[in-house]
C-alpha cells in the first residue's frame, strides 16, 4: 500500500524554465492538495481539488496550476520558475471517516531554483 | 494574514517532561482542529484531532486542549521522550464548498534532550 507517492524527490531548476511535479495516491480518495512548505511559514496551500474534474486556489496560487487527470492523479506545473518558489511541496489526499478527517501527505519534492 | 497562530517557534524538552504547544484561530468557522507531526524529510502525519463541542481529547501521551470562548487549541505531550523530537503543526479546517481544506500554523520543532 503505497500511500501517496510524489515525484520527483529533488529537482533543481534555472529561472525561467517549466515542470511539472507529480502526485498519485492509491487510497481512492476524492479529495487532494498541494502545499509548499517553507521555513517559519508553515504549510500554505497552493491549490486543491474536491474530485476528479474538479480544481480550486488556495492562499497561493499565483505562478502555478494543477491538472486532476482523473481520482488518482493530481500534478502541479511551474510554467515559469522563480527562485520565490523555492520550496518543498507536499502532495496530500484526504478522506472524511464519520467525524474524523485524515490528510496523507507524500514524502516531498525539494525544489530550487536558481 | 495567519488564520492559525502557533506559538512557540522552537522548544526544548528534558526526557520525561511536558511539552506544550499553543494555537489561536481567528475564522468562528472552523469546525476540526488536528495536530500533524512531521519528522525530518518526511511529510506530515496526522497525531491527534479535536472537534470544538470537545473541551478535551487524550490519545495515550497527547492531549488536545480546547478553548472556544477563547479561540485556542494546545497540544500537550506528557513524559516526553527523545522519540517525540519532531516538527508539530496545529492546523484548523472549514468546510469551503465540496472540499474541505486545512489552514495549519507555522510549526514549532520540538526537541527532547536525555
Amino acid at each position: 500500500n503505497a500511500g501517496v507517492t510524489q515525484t520527483p524527490k529533488f529537482q533543481v531548476l534555472k529561472t525561467g524554465q517549466s515542470m511539472t511535479l507529480q502526485c498519485a495516491q492509491d487510497m481512492n480518495h476524492n479529495s487532494m492538495y498541494w502545499y509548499r512548505q517553507d521555513p517559519g511559514m508553515g504549510l500554505r496551500l497552493i491549490y486543491y481539488s474536491a474530485s476528479e474534474g474538479t480544481t480550486d486556489k488556495g492562499e497561493v496560487p499565483n505562478g502555478y496550476n494543477v491538472s486532476r487527470l482523473n481520482k488518482r492523479e493530481f500534478s502541479l506545473r511551474l510554467e515559469s520558475a522563480a527562485p520565490s518558489q523555492t520550496s518543498v511541496y507536499f502532495c496530500a489526499s484526504r478522506i472524511t471517516r464519520g467525524e474524523n478527517t485524515e490528510a496523507f501527505f507524500g514524502q516531498g519534492t525539494r525544489l530550487t531554483v536558481v | 494574514q495567519q488564520q492559525v497562530k502557533q506559538s512557540p517557534q522552537s522548544l526544548i524538552v528534558q526526557k520525561g517532561g511536558i511539552s506544550i504547544i499553543n494555537c489561536a484561530y481567528e475564522n468562528t468557522a472552523f469546525d476540526y482542529f488536528p495536530w500533524y507531526q512531521q519528522f525530518p524529510g518526511k511529510g506530515p502525519a496526522l497525531l491527534i484531532a479535536i472537534r470544538p463541542d470537545v473541551s478535551e481529547k487524550k490519545e495515550g501521551r497527547f492531549t488536545i486542549s480546547f478553548n472556544k470562548s477563547a479561540k485556542q487549541f494546545s497540544l500537550h505531550i506528557m513524559d516526553s521522550q527523545p522519540g517525540d523530537s519532531a516538527t508539530y503543526f496545529c492546523a484548523a479546517s472549514v468546510m469551503s464548498g465540496t472540499a474541505s481544506k486545512l489552514t495549519f500554523g507555522t510549526g514549532t520543532r520540538l526537541q527532547v534532550t536525555l
